[in-house]
């Protein structure tokens, strides 16, 4: 059991370049995240699904672009990568149980993909 | 969501209980307390939550206040592998069917078990 897997673990890219990132859980999971962590900070949400084919806009949505086409997995996107984009992303999934998940709150996180924009 | 505070690092010696406060003044009735820790450079880890009545796992034990505007984490016989930020977070039922309830992480506190 994999739990939830981040390709790739580390990107460099130059400014201005796209790139996806792929998040990919096998736990049957509806909810999904991304979230991205600057050195010394917490985590902020950065998009998130409640289920295939939906997406919704967390804390920072802006320069990323989302997509959920099959329900286990979660891609991230930069359309043309910045400095300030230069950050560990954290991709995580949660199980819904009754009407809303919230009776766990149990994020399965994945580990990590470094990404540097020179 | 309540906000929460905590202080930014403590010391813990190895093998002995390891006390985490979190205060949540402004927490709501329908708040549940989270409770994740963050190794360095993995993805966070879920510990434990609790609404008002204590809990307990296989990895921690979770005090809350009479009125829960304060718990703790206790950790009780921290190892080295426990040197952590541990993060409180209060977060609050969801909405309709189908809504999600975002965690949002703070900066948490610095755990370091030392030999």
């Amino acid at each position: 059991n994999a739990g939830v897997t981040q390709t790739p673990k580390f990107r460099v890219l130059k400014t201005g370049q796209s790139m996806t990132l792929l998040c990919a859980q096998d736990m049957n999971h509806e909810y999904m995240y991304w979230y991205r962590q600057d050195p010394g900070m917490g985590l902020r949400l950065i998009h998130y699904s409640v289920g295939e084919g939906t997406t919704a806009k967390g804390e920072v949505p802006d320069g990323y672009n989302v997509s959920r086409l099959k329900k286990q997995n979660f891609l991230l996107g930069l359309e043309s990568a910045a400095p300030s984009q230069t950050s560990v992303y954290f991709c995580a999934s949660s199980e819904r149980r009754g009407r809303d998940f919230v009776n766990t709150g149990e994020l399965f996180f994945g580990e990590g993909s470094r990404l540097t924009v020179l | 969501d309540a906000k929460t505070t905590q202080p930014p690092s403590m010391d813990c010696a190895e093998g002995r209980a390891a006390n985490l406060p979190c205060n949540h003044s402004t927490i709501s009735g329908n708040e549940y307390v989270y409770w994740y820790r963050q190794i360095h450079s993995q993805g966070p880890q879920y510990i434990i939550h609790g609404l008002k009545n204590n809990e307990t796992n296989e990895m921690a034990s979770l005090i809350i206040t009479e009125d829960r505007k304060s718990s703790t984490l206790i950790l009780p016989h921290a190892t080295l592998r426990d040197t952590a930020v541990y993060y409180c977070i209060v977060r609050a039922r969801g909405g309709s069917s189908g809504s999600a309830r975002q965690l949002t992480f703070g900066s948490g506190t610095q755990l370091t078990v030392l030999p």
